[in-house]
């Protein structure tokens, strides 16, 4: 059993497309945690966020939780946003779970 | 401001062998964090020192173990490799004072042969 499950796997947009990536968690969290990650392994941390809604450029992250639901949204996506979405939650004494990641392709 | 840095890239090891990563953590951040990624998978977390001191720790093996050092970089150790242990290490440094934001290295790709 995973504690952090992201749907979907894998997701192939054209570009421009609008794009949501959703995570659900089963752990009392202190911070969900947006990462992105591009070929070779290089992590990118895009948000973190412990209630609410955060917006940086085309990304939206927005986290529920009562709902223990998060959702990455990218507006008019493209081709350079191709890249694995990892959710990860924090807990209170430091440890951490990671979704294993959406891949998501963006086509010219 | 400076990111945080993984040395090395690559590396190749027998299994049997000792292994040393490390990771020099991005200016003002006090905490590290080392995470394993098997192929295909998320990342679990291996352990996290803050101020040189461990301070969590995932579901890993004692063979693998850390150090902090008073400029905060890192390093993590794991003994007796298996092949199991193949993976990309990444780290990541943070700063719970300052709101505890993450940022994290490019990683260390290990192949145990």
């Amino acid at each position: 059993k995973n504690e952090v499950e992201q749907s979907p796997q894998n997701l192939t947009a054209q570009e421009g497309e609008f794009i949501t990536i959703n995570c659900s968690y089963s752990v009392g969290i202190s911070a969900l945690h947006w990462l992105q990650q591009h070929p070779g392994g290089g992590i990118v941390s895009l948000f973190m966020l412990s209630s609410g809604k955060k917006k940086h450029g085309r990304l939206i992250a927005t986290i529920n939780i009562q709902e223990k639901h998060s959702s990455l949204h990218i507006t008019a996506s493209h081709p350079r946003d191709s890249a694995v979405y990892i959710c990860a939650v924090s807990l209170a004494g430091n440890q951490f779970y990671f979704g294993t990641g959406t891949s998501l392709t963006v086509i010219p | 401001e400076t990111g945080v840095t993984q040395s090395p890239t690559h590396l190749i090891k027998t299994r049997g062998q000792q292994v040393t990563l490390r990771c020099s953590s991005q200016s003002g951040h006090n905490t590290v964090s080392w995470y394993q990624q098997a192929l295909g998978q998320g990342p679990q977390f291996i352990f996290q020192y803050y101020r040189e001191e461990e301070n969590g720790r995932g579901n890993f093996p004692p063979r693998f173990s850390g150090l902090q050092f008073p400029n905060y970089s890192s390093e993590l150790n794991v003994n007796a490799l298996e092949l199991d242990d193949s993976a990309l290490y990444l780290c990541a440094s943070s700063s719970p004072d300052r709101g505890g934001g993450y940022t994290f290295g490019s990683g260390t790709r290990l192949t145990v042969v």
